[in-house]
């Protein structure tokens, strides 16, 4: 069973610095790797998607890299606002399935301090 | 409309009862998935469709839970005899192809045993 472990669970950071989210997986054979957005009471909003092939995806000020073989995979964020507050989701689809059987870790939850 | 709408956002009920959640997916997405957040938790799959029928359903805890899709669209889940146990958040995604297109999310429907 794929297990997905997000370390730090929880940081504080002053706005302007930038932010390093960790995440690892157990099993490598993944189909591809998401990262999410969650706030408070809400749902989640898909920021980054990378197939199994790639070493990175990047959107604006996110960057997130992938490292298949180790089992992690990295979110970036440059230049923190106090907007990026919220809680980030990694998520691994299993190789035989897609997507349709993500595995999710708790999360890094995040606040940046105006 | 223009994403996943979910219905109700919250739902206080007791145990034993009989509840039902509803989804209506991104108008032309043929995958819909229904996954489940408890607090502090990641979401856990529960189950997908691809169109009407149930293309996996192994995420789903025990026959207490029972969801359906009967036109491809709208998706019910339905959960007999409550327990407190499934206090939870029940997410809905969607996505336009079918096991590998990056998901949708709704705000989900916040359901409280009591």
């Amino acid at each position: 069973k794929q297990e997905v472990t997000q370390i730090p669970a929880a940081l504080s950071v002053p706005e302007g610095e930038n932010l390093v989210l960790n995440c690892s997986f157990t099993d490598s054979a993944i189909y591809n790797l998401q990262w999410f957005r969650q706030d408070p009471g809400k749902g989640l909003t898909s920021l980054l998607l990378i197939q199994s092939s790639q070493r990175e995806q990047t959107s604006g000020r996110l960057n997130a890299s992938l490292d298949k073989s180790s089992g992690r995979s990295t979110l970036y964020i440059a230049a923190s606002q106090p907007g990026d507050s919220a809680t980030y989701l990694c998520a691994a689809s299993p190789g035989a399935y897609g997507n349709n059987r993500l595995a999710f870790g708790k999360g890094n939850q995040v606040v940046v301090i105006p | 409309g223009a994403g996943v709408s979910q219905t109700p956002s919250n739902k206080v009920t007791e145990k034993g009862k009989y509840v039902e959640l509803r989804c209506d997916p991104i108008s032309g997405h043929t995958a819909l998935y229904w996954y489940r957040q408890s607090l502090g938790q990641g979401p856990e799959f529960l189950i997908y469709f691809q169109g009407t029928g149930a293309a996996d359903d192994s995420g789903l805890p025990n026959d207490r839970f029972f969801a359906v899709r009967p036109e491809g669209s709208v998706s019910t889940l339905k959960i007999q005899r409550t327990e407190r146990g499934d206090s939870a958040v029940y997410l809905c995604a969607s996505s336009s192809t079918g096991s590998t297109g990056e998901l949708f999310f709704g705000e989900g429907s916040r359901l409280t045993v009591l």
